[in-house]
């Protein structure tokens, strides 16, 4: 069974706080996702990676970074937390092809005060 | 603009009863779809998906999916629900022609389920 963790189920910080969001899979998969889900809006993209050192901006990049120094992990930086980031953060894994099944971790609920 | 509909938001039905929830996407060619559920608590897990042939698509619990090309939907169904199907579910779609891999959601619908 594939396997996608992140380091915390809930979270909480400070504004101006810099957050760090980490996603492991361990089923050797090229493309790694994050989205952040919010209420009436279902989820969102935030940013991808198809390969290591590689990331792309998805549909709402603004205020987050990434990072993927080895395949199996892909890390969401929040660089200087603000109120309205306060969400549910969920990370997913993909093997190669946009046909491929995206596994999803069980999410950060990440609050920001 | 391209999009994925779910119109209801919330949706409740007795134990037992038959159950239909509505995907409607507006995209220029068939997007790859699917439909994912959110338990209470957990990440997502997918149900089913499409991406050509037979139109009726089955998958795990029980669930299945009609793709109907003239209405632009693929909607997910199943014939009894279980108290244990209240989620939230989700419809997606990958579009065929961008080479974007990433997906792209619904709303969402939260379903309820009474004794």
């Amino acid at each position: 069974d594939v396997k996608v963790t992140q380091s915390s189920r809930y979270l909480v910080k400070r504004t101006g706080e810099k957050v760090f969001l980490e996603c492991v899979q361990d089923m050797d998969h090229e493309n790694m996702f994050w989205y952040r889900q919010d209420p009436g809006l279902g989820l969102r993209l935030i940013y991808f990676s198809y390969d290591v050192k590689m990331k792309e901006k998805g549909d709402i990049p603004e205020g987050y970074s990434v990072s993927r120094e080895k395949k199996e992990r892909f890390s969401l930086i929040l660089e200087s937390a603000s109120t309205n980031q306060t969400s549910m953060y969920l990370c997913a894994s993909q093997e190669l092809a946009s046909t491929d099944t995206q596994y999803f971790g069980p999410g950060t609920r990440l609050t920001v005060l | 603009a391209q999009s994925v509909t779910q119109p209801d938001i919330h949706i409740t039905v007795s134990e037992g009863a038959s159950l239909e929830l509505r995907c409607n996407y507006s995209y220029g060619a068939t997007p790859y779809l699917f439909w994912y559920v959110q338990s209470p608590g957990q990440g997502l897990q997918l149900l089913l998906k499409y991406f050509s042939g037979d139109t009726l698509v089955q998958g795990i619990k029980g669930f299945e999916a009609e793709f109907k090309r003239s209405q632009s939907s693929f909607n997910l169904r199943k014939p009894s629900v279980h108290w244990s199907d209240a989620a939230e579910y989700f419809c997606a779609v990958v579009p065929m022609d961008t080479g974007r891999r990433a997906l792209t959601f619904g709303s969402g619908t939260r379903l309820q389920v009474q004794p």
